[in-house]
């Protein structure tokens, strides 16, 4: 069973540039998450897509945007790239059952990141 | 808002100790915590996951345990080996984002193992 996959691995933009990344989830899972890591801050959560709509966001700019494809892929958008940005990007899909609320299958299951670095 | 921390931030050991990480949660109100791994450079493997009911997990060598009253989970590695070398970092959902998905994660331990 294929894992969650994350293109491209690794990036370098400069400022101002925009930058899209892409996840594909594991078959059967419908829910897709993105996460930030840096040094810094360390994990933070930016948005949960299930079934092509945004279900949640973290507390990010406008700048970090996303969508979901019929088919469960994710991509993620940051335009006007600030040094800031600079980080690893976290995907991860879930199979989130309908009606099971919090219990159930939501172990979540992490692709391998995409690397940004902002120059 | 609900903060995660974890103690202490790095660990190093001999091969074959037993070891505990401790993670501590602010807010009780948990519908279940996670534990993952990080490996340098790559994503994140889930261990361990505790449910709000349960007071612990066990697989293989590790076993997690849950005390939602107290606000703490513990890790605990047994017979540790050089490849458990890792960052371990629990994770709670954000109890009222309607989300078991959006995930709070603590700071991680960062365990080496030697061997």
């Amino acid at each position: 069973k294929a894992g969650v996959t994350q293109t491209p691995r690794y990036l370098i933009k400069t400022r101002g540039q925009q930058v899209t990344l892409s996840c594909s989830p594991i078959s059967g899972h419908r829910s897709v998450s993105w996460y930030q890591q840096t040094p810094g801050q360390g994990l933070q959560f930016l948005f949960e897509y299930f079934s092509e709509t945004q279900r949640n966001k973290g507390n990010f700019p406008g700048r970090f945007s996303g969508r979901q494809f019929s088919n469960s892929r994710s991509e993620m958008n940051v335009s006007t790239l600030e040094l800031g940005d600079s980080a690893l990007y976290l995907c991860a899909s879930s199979q989130k059952v309908p009606g099971q609320g919090f219990s159930g299958a939501n172990v979540l299951t992490f692709g391998a990141g995409s690397r940004l670095t902002v120059l | 808002k609900q903060e995660v921390t974890q103690i202490p931030a790095a660990l190093s050991v001999p091969e074959g100790e037993n070891l505990v990480l401790n993670c501590s949660f602010t807010d009780s109100a948990i519908y279940n915590l996670q534990w993952f791994r990080q490996d340098p450079g790559k994503g994140l493997t889930s261990l361990l996951l505790i449910q709000s009911s349960q007071r612990e997990q066990t697989s293989g060598r590790l076993n997690a345990s849950l005390d939602k009253s107290s606000g703490r989970s513990t890790l605990y590695i047994a017979a540790s080996q050089p490849g458990d070398s890792a960052t371990y970092l629990c994770a709670v959902p954000l109890a009222h984002s309607g989300s078991a998905r959006q995930l709070t994660f603590g700071s991680g331990t960062q365990l080496t193992v030697l061997p």
